[in-house]
């Protein structure tokens, strides 16, 4: 099945910066979830969207389900050294299939 | 605690031996699902499973068995007959598979190599 696609796939940026990473999908998705990955781990939920336009914060991030429901962003504020590590997006539509991106790998520089 | 548990965490099996990991979940969730990782990748579904004695195929069946004999069980068998079976292995539940309640909630991961 068709995965989302997911950018950047990577990001190098300075401790106290804030982040931007999208996922964008062909198909119309009714739930859009952002994960974080440790690596070795499994990945955490961070934050789950139900409806086109909203906007959810959990802290310093900030997620949005787009108008279209065919994209979602997320956003990281004053980035820290802890933030490090993958995060995934992944949407779900009606016959309850979830799809996944690539992720985005996240390094934050002291 | 509330959770999903795999084990091992490491697992090491040489080419034609079939494997068993374990994912066992305490959070009372209907539905239960296997993933494989691969670098650069996004995760793809391996089996999932709704309710207890039922299970469907996913993306890449192909290799793999499961059973659920029991709501807080969904082992995966990696068979012989899984072509690359070298991969980091996730399970994952949720309330439901309905997507209203799909909020997913992964265990920590097994890492499989085969020698």
């Amino acid at each position: 099945g068709q995965q989302l696609n997911q950018s950047p796939q990577s990001m190098f940026i300075q401790e106290g910066e804030d982040v931007s990473m999208n996922c964008t999908s062909s198909s119309i998705f009714n739930t859009w979830l952002w994960y974080k990955q440790d690596p070795g781990e499994g990945p955490v939920l961070l934050i789950a969207l139900y409806k086109a336009g909203e906007l959810t914060s959990n802290g310093r991030l900030t997620a949005q389900f787009g108008i279209t429901r065919k994209d979602s962003f997320l956003n990281i504020s004053a980035s820290i050294p802890s933030d490090v590590g993958i995060y995934f997006c992944a949407g779900h539509s009606n016959n309850n299939d979830m799809r996944f991106g690539a992720g985005t790998r996240l390094t934050v520089k002291p | 605690d509330g959770g999903i548990t795999q084990s091992p965490k490491y697992l090491f099996r040489k080419e034609g031996q079939n494997v068993t990991l374990s994912c066992e979940q305490n959070l009372n969730h209907d539905a239960m699902y296997w993933y494989r990782q691969d670098p650069g990748q996004g995760l793809r579904l391996i089996y999932y499973s709704q309710i207890v004695n039922d299970f469907q195929k996913g993306d890449i069946a192909e290799g793999y068995s499961v059973s659920r004999e029991k709501k807080e069980s969904f082992p995966l068998t990696v068979t012989s007959a899984q072509k690359n079976p070298t991969a980091f292995y996730l399970c994952a539940s949720s309330t439901s598979s309905h997507w209203e309640l799909n909020e997913q909630f992964f265990g920590p991961g097994t890492r499989l190599t085969v020698l």
